[in-house]
């Protein structure tokens, strides 16, 4: 069982559509961030949470962290074939330092 | 400027052998993580270092995984006896470190290991 368990696993949608991945844990985390990775390359970040309740949006992205700081979300609105990707959440727990502890991924397929 | 960058980007080896794995941090960054990441999956965490500390090893999985680094430049993975369950993607980062604050990690490419 991995601290983040993130759902769903796969999402394979057409493009225009809109779609939501979790991330949740049961354990409190100081800052959680998103990441996106494509095949061949490694993640890269796309925002950092730190505040419980905390929204930001980017674009057509939406990221949203639980108020007890234990779950995210990460929200795309009319998805596009160019979201396509492995998304992945991030969380750094309380007196961990620098340390990530990453959850399992979302592969995302948006269809032209 | 110049990324992480890691090397080899692929490598493919027979199961008992020896592999080493390199990683250029980007200058200047006084912390570097490696990853491993199987496929289609999350990072696992291996090793942290961070300045002149003793490194964090507690992500290693064996005693045949080991891991230096020369001050705060190049850092080597190594990887004993190779094992069928060892291929996957080794993921290296760096990051800037202070005390009581966080700063964003850059990812390398990966090496892509394959283990035969």
């Amino acid at each position: 069982t991995q601290l983040l368990e993130q759902s769903p696993q796969f999402l394979s949608i057409q493009e225009g559509e809109n779609l939501t991945v979790y991330c949740n844990s049961s354990s409190v985390f100081s800052s959680l961030q998103w990441y996106r990775q494509e095949p061949g390359e490694g993640p890269v970040l796309l925002v950092t949470v730190v505040t419980g309740g905390e929204v930001k949006k980017l674009k057509r992205l939406t990221f949203q962290f639980g108020d007890a700081r234990k779950d995210s979300s990460l929200h795309i609105t009319a998805a596009q074939p160019g979201d396509t990707g492995l998304y992945l959440c991030a969380g750094r727990l309380n007196n961990a330092g620098n340390m990530l502890t990453f959850g399992g991924g979302t592969r995302l397929m948006v269809k032209p | 400027g110049a990324g992480v960058s890691q090397s080899p980007s692929n490598k493919v080896t027979e199961k008992g052998k020896d592999v080493e794995l390199r990683c250029d941090p980007i200058s200047g960054h006084t912390a570097l993580y490696w990853y491993r990441q199987r496929l289609g999956q999350g990072l696992e965490f291996l090793i942290y270092f961070q300045g002149n500390s003793a490194p964090d090893k507690s992500g290693l999985p064996s005693d045949r995984f080991s891991a230096e680094r020369t001050g705060e430049s190049v850092s080597t993975l190594t990887i004993q006896r190779t094992q069928q369950e060892d291929s996957a993607v080794y993921l290296c980062a760096s990051s800037l470190s202070w005390s009581g604050r966080y700063y964003e990690q850059y990812f390398g490419p990966g090496t892509r290991l394959t283990v035969t």
